[in-house]
């Protein structure tokens, strides 16, 4: 049963710290996308990658966050330096873009929580 | 720009019963998917349903059809024989073209009582 993994699941940190997240995607897929849940903006694209190149990451704040594919089988989201307003859910995706239309598998997500 | 709007934050409905959750989008893209996606409390984001814009017939996985309308821009999704197990919130999303970021709607809480 093929899925999308995400570590850790939770966390919790301070103000100005360095957060890390790590996704790795369905064996195969050439799509990768990171979207965060909160409750007043709902769910939104941060970045994507297809290829393990990035084509999107208009929706991604460019002074605290940073997403890279170092190879096919990881995706990571940092976050340096943290602040409350990070607070969020943070969702990992993978899909498959061959001749037709790809479908986005979602992983478990991490729950960040920045003190 | 692409919009999904989601007008039910809530519905209830009765176990056994069949359920329609509303959905409608706007753009002027010719070429895109409409998915829905069932986050239950443990907030996992589970695949449900797709429709692409050129699909002539309506979507079915098991339970689940989505109710689509072009010229309404509509993609409801019809829930039959709910089960107490599909209580969750469902998201309506939209895609331009065949693949990349989805856009998502504010979602619905749907509850299903014994």
């Amino acid at each position: 049963d093929a899925r999308v993994t995400q570590t850790p699941r939770h966390k919790v940190t301070e103000m100005g710290q360095e957060v890390t997240m790590r996704c790795q995607p369905i064996l195969g897929h050439n799509t990768v996308f990171w979207y965060r849940q909160t409750m007043m903006q709902g769910l939104e694209l941060l970045a994507y990658f297809r290829n393990r190149a990035p084509l999107d990451d208009s929706g991604m704040p460019k002074d605290r966050f940073s997403a890279e594919m170092p190879d096919a089988t990881l995706a990571t989201l940092k976050i340096q330096p943290s602040e409350p307003r990070d607070s969020a859910v943070y969702f990992c995706a993978s899909g498959l873009v061959t001749g037709g239309a790809d479908t986005q598998y979602f992983g478990p997500g991490t729950r960040l929580t920045v003190l | 720009a692409q919009k999904i709007t989601q007008t039910q934050p809530g519905m209830f409905v009765q176990e056994k019963e069949a359920v329609t959750l509303d959905c409608t989008y706007d753009t002027s893209d010719q070429s895109y998917g409409l998915f829905w996606y069932k986050q239950p409390s443990s907030g996992e984001m589970i695949f449900l349903i797709y429709q692409g814009s050129y699909d002539e017939q309506n979507a079915t996985e098991g339970r689940y059809s989505l109710n689509f309308q072009k010229a309404r821009k509509s993609a409801n999704l019809v829930i039959s024989a709910s089960q107490l197990g599909d209580s969750a919130m469902y998201f309506c999303a939209m895609r331009k073209g065949s693949y990349g970021k989805l856009t998502f709607g504010q979602g619905t809480i749907l509850t299903v009582h014994p």
